[in-house]
């Protein structure tokens, strides 16, 4: 069964552009969460979507959001890029409550 | 969310057991105590889960205190492939997706 797949692996971005990252949960998995990891803050929670909606949100600003679509793959987006936003962003998927599964993450950099 | 308390970091030699503790004097009943870890360059990695009982897994044994204030995840025999940072996590049957990360523990193996 193939993992977690997260496409683009690393990403380079200027301050105050958009980007788009894309997560393919495991076949069968309803919901896809998504995490943000910084050497300072650790892993922190952004947001949790089943079924193409939001169940679950972390304490971020409004420019990160996310969406799911019918075949529960999800991206999620950011928009006027700060320079603290250089992180490794983490999708994970399971089915409803039981463990998750991350994939290997984007590693976002913005200069 | 109720917090968790885990030692910075902790060594073991190749082979031998390794005992990693967790305190999570603020538990609540419904809470489940869900281990994870994270090898470098990865994301993290689902290694076992309990609510009241000791729990025993291909990866890892899982013993929890009585009280459940206390829990240590038990590496029967540490690989030099166990090194990660090891994360002890209170997940309640609600929060699905929401998993809230503390510093973890970095575990190293010595040949």
């Amino acid at each position: 069964k193939a993992g977690v797949t997260q496409t683009p692996r690393y990403l380079i971005k200027t301050r105050g552009q958009q980007v788009t990252l894309s997560c393919s949960p495991i076949s069968g998995h309803r919901s896809v969460s998504w995490y943000q990891q910084t050497p300072g803050q650790g892993l922190q929670f952004l947001f949790e979507y089943f079924s193409e909606t939001q169940r679950n949100k972390g304490n971020f600003p409004g420019r990160f959001s996310g969406r799911q679509f019918s075949n529960s793959r999800s991206e999620m987006n950011v928009s006027t890029l700060e320079l603290g936003d250089s992180a490794l962003y983490l999708c994970a998927s399971s089915l409803s409550d039981s463990p998750l599964h991350f994939g290997n993450g984007t590693r976002l950099t913005v200069t | 969310d109720a917090k968790t308390t885990q030692p910075n970091s902790m060594e073991s030699n190749e082979e031998e057991p390794v005992h990693l503790p967790c305190n999570h004097s603020t538990i609540s009943g419904t809470d489940y105590i869900h281990w994870y870890r994270q090898l470098p360059s990865q994301g993290p990695e689902y290694v076992i889960h309990g609510l009241t009982s000791n729990v025993n897994n291909r990866m890892a044994s899982l013993a929890i205190a009585e009280d459940r204030k206390s829990s240590t995840l038990i590496l029967h025999r540490a690989t030099l492939r166990d090194a990660a940072v090891y994360y002890c996590i209170l997940r309640r049957g609600t929060s699905y997706g929401k998993l809230t990360f503390g510093q973890g523990t970095i575990l190293t193996v010595h040949p």
